[in-house]
């Protein structure tokens, strides 16, 4: 079976502070990718990152960067001095490339909040 | 500009009324797809095609239908038998690879649906 669990359903932070978005996955496929997107208000999905499950390497991009542990089957992402346009909805999503091409499988989201 | 438009934003329907969702990319994308958000919930597959005159049920096909006539359109009908069709409606797209599965889902700015 194929899942994602964000465990946090809504984090509120106060700007310039760091926050860690946690996610885990199950999946029996050896191949996948894992992804990130963010929802802001007005609804529309945007992508942040896809990683595929041979690269572990930790990614950074600007204030974002992401933890990718195959150990424990996570994938979390840090917002490094939040800011106020970080408040938004993120999914963390699975594609098992093997058994369901092309299926995405999302996370319930975690609802981030930055206070001013 | 290339990207993924959905129409109307908002839309409103009597009970019992069939409705149907437009969804167009102009990205040359092989793969689409539709979603379904509910509050606090993750996106839930509907119906997704990877090719003209192909497509399969998602997760929770049961109510709704699609046609894929054209590549770049990829309309969703809600029809009557939905027991409870008030949601918000995320079209995405993506390349299909040949040996890589498909690429990154990119989305539209979604519809949010409500029956009456």
């Amino acid at each position: 079976a194929q899942k994602v669990t964000q465990a946090q359903t809504e984090i509120s932070v106060v700007e310039k502070e760091d926050v860690t978005l946690d996610c885990v996955y199950e999946t029996r496929d050896t191949t996948y990718y894992l992804f990130w997107y963010k929802q802001p208000p007005s609804g529309e999905l945007v992508f942040l990152i896809r990683r595929n499950s041979f690269d572990e390497q930790n990614e950074i991009s600007g204030r974002y960067s992401w933890n990718f542990q195959k150990s424990t089957s996570s994938f979390n992402f840090t917002i490094t001095a939040s800011q106020v346009v970080d408040s938004a909805v993120y999914f963390c999503a699975l594609e098992p490339v093997l058994r369901d091409l092309g299926r995405l499988y999302f996370g319930r989201g975690t609802q981030l909040t930055v206070w001013p | 500009d290339g990207g993924i438009t959905q129409s109307p934003k908002y839309l409103f329907r009597k009970e019992g009324q069939n409705v149907t969702l437009s969804c167009e990319q102009n990205l040359n994308h092989d793969a689409m797809y539709w979603y379904r958000q509910d509050p606090g919930q993750g996106l839930r597959l509907i119906y997704y095609s990877q090719i003209v005159n192909d497509f399969q049920k998602g997760d929770i096909a049961e109510g709704y239908s699609v046609s894929r006539e054209k590549k770049e359109s990829f309309p969703l009908t809600v029809t009557s038998a939905q027991k409870n069709p008030t949601a918000f409606y995320l079209c995405a797209s993506s390349i299909v690879g040949r040996t890589s599965g498909t690429d990154t889902q990119y989305f539209g700015p979604g519809t949010r649906l409500t029956v009456l």
